[in-house]
């Protein structure tokens, strides 16, 4: 079983550049979601998503933007890069929208920006 | 939204000994609290999760205790042992708009000395 997918593993941009962060899981999942994680911060929620085309912001979305045309898919778009980026993203998903059921998380995106 | 603080930020254990971890949350209306298990470079995973309408749960050397009164919960490993050594997140569930997020604790690096 694949579960949650991420890619690329890690990134380095310069200050401006635009990216994509990849996120594809294979259970059929309703609920999707973007996390990053800073020092001492633990886990910041960045955009959700509870079904395919529907999506919405959480804790720290500026700068970010997100889509969900299938369920399959949830990508991350930096819009700018700045070096306030700097950080590890993970995606996660879970069965269920009340995000009462375990939440499975892929591997990570540690992205640099300079 | 929902605040969730964790203590210690790290913690050093003696393999055989327990440790605890204790976290607070501030929404009286959570009602799901799981915590994850971070190894090095991975992403992290469900070791455990409680519903408010438990008071404790066990899975051999893990415990969860929830005190809804006072809107606390800990993590509790038995008997450590080198693997348990990663870094460990509380969470908790809301839903202060409308849709379910995971809000997270800073996470605690637990280290078992051999």
């Amino acid at each position: 079983n694949a579960g949650v997918t991420q890619t690329p593993k890690f990134q380095v941009l310069k200050t401006g550049q635009s990216m994509t962060l990849q996120c594809a899981q294979d259970m059929n999942h309703e609920y999707m979601s973007w996390y990053r994680q800073d020092p001492g911060m633990g886990l910041r929620l960045i955009h959700y998503s509870v079904g395919a085309g529907i999506t919405d912001q959480g804790e720290v979305p500026n700068g970010y933007n997100v889509s969900r045309s299938t369920t399959e898919d949830f990508p991350l778009r930096l819009l700018s890069a700045a070096p306030s980026q700097t950080s590890v993203y993970f995606c996660a998903s879970s069965y269920s929208r009340t995000v009462d059921t375990e939440a499975f998380f892929g591997q990570g995106t540690r992205l640099t920006v300079v | 939204g929902e605040n969730v603080e964790q203590h210690p930020s790290t913690l050093s254990v003696q393999e055989g000994d327990s440790a605890v971890i204790k976290c607070t949350y501030s929404d009286s209306a959570s009602n799901y609290f799981p915590w994850y298990k971070q190894e090095l470079g991975k992403g992290p995973q469900l070791i455990i999760d409680i519903r408010s309408n438990v008071g404790e749960k066990k899975d051999q050397r893990i415990a969860v205790t929830l005190n809804k009164t006072a809107k606390h919960f800990s993590l509790h490993i038995t008997e450590t042992q080198p693997e348990d050594s990663a870094v460990y997140f509380c969470a908790a569930s809301s839903a202060p708009s409308g849709d379910y997020k995971l809000s997270f604790g800073a996470g605690t690096t637990v280290t078992v000395r051999a």
